[in-house]
């Protein structure tokens, strides 16, 4: 079992609707990143947070330390915001460990 | 632009040959790490700096692989004698001790074996 776990694989969606990107991890970590990977391997951190909730734009992070889950919300999705969306844990060494990302893409 | 670069974007080897990628970090961020994903993957660890010193090497680093940051400022990243399995994308990515270890990605160098 991986270490972090991210769901759905992929995800289609229409222009306007409100995506959600969900994380599990079964480590201990110092903070979790959300980042996002567009075609060509480019990766742009969205998001790193420790606790609660933190936004920016349409992007909304949440985190559960207890229940050691983290969800990553977009609303009113945009066919620009067809990327992969990977979840990263952050360990007390420093060390990033990363999930398998999740595709999305939102058509017109 | 003041990000991390990282060259070249690609590269296309044919297997047994030796190649060098180069990544140069933001200036002032001391922590630079280096990590190899796979298609359909996420990034996996390979190594890291902390100023010019290499402070852990993930087991994925075999002995044909080797990486340096001789004046703490740019790195390489050597593979010898590559193979098909080698081929992957290869990221860069740099941090500073002050700004809670936010790592900052390179674009990658993309390396295909033939």
């Amino acid at each position: 079992k991986n270490e972090v776990e991210q769901s759905p694989q992929n995800l289609t969606a229409q222009e306007g609707e409100f995506i959600t990107i969900n994380c599990s991890y079964s480590v201990g970590i110092s903070a979790l990143h959300w980042l996002q990977q567009h075609p060509g391997g480019g990766i742009v951190s969205l998001f790193m947070l420790s606790s609660g909730k933190k936004k920016h734009g349409r992007l909304i992070a949440t985190i559960n330390i207890q229940e050691k889950h983290s969800s990553l919300h977009i609303t009113a999705s945009h066919p620009r915001d067809s990327a992969v969306y990977i979840c990263a844990v952050r360990r007390w060494n420093d060390k990033l460990i990363f999930g398998t990302g999740t595709r999305l893409q939102v058509f017109p | 632009d003041t990000g991390v670069s990282q060259d070249p974007r690609h590269k296309i080897t044919k297997r047994g040959q030796n190649v060098t990628f180069r990544c140069d970090p933001i200036s002032e961020h001391n922590r630079l790490y280096w990590y190899r994903q796979t298609l359909g993957q996420g990034p996996e660890f390979l190594t890291y700096f902390q100023n010019e010193a290499q402070l852990e090497k993930s087991r994925l680093l075999s002995d044909r692989f080797s990486a340096e940051r001789p004046k703490g400022s740019f790195s390489t990243l050597e593979i010898q004698r590559t193979e098909q399995g080698d081929s992957a994308m290869y990221l860069c990515a740099s941090s500073h001790d002050g700004q809670a270890y936010e790592q900052y990605f390179g674009p990658g160098t993309r390396l295909t074996v033939t």
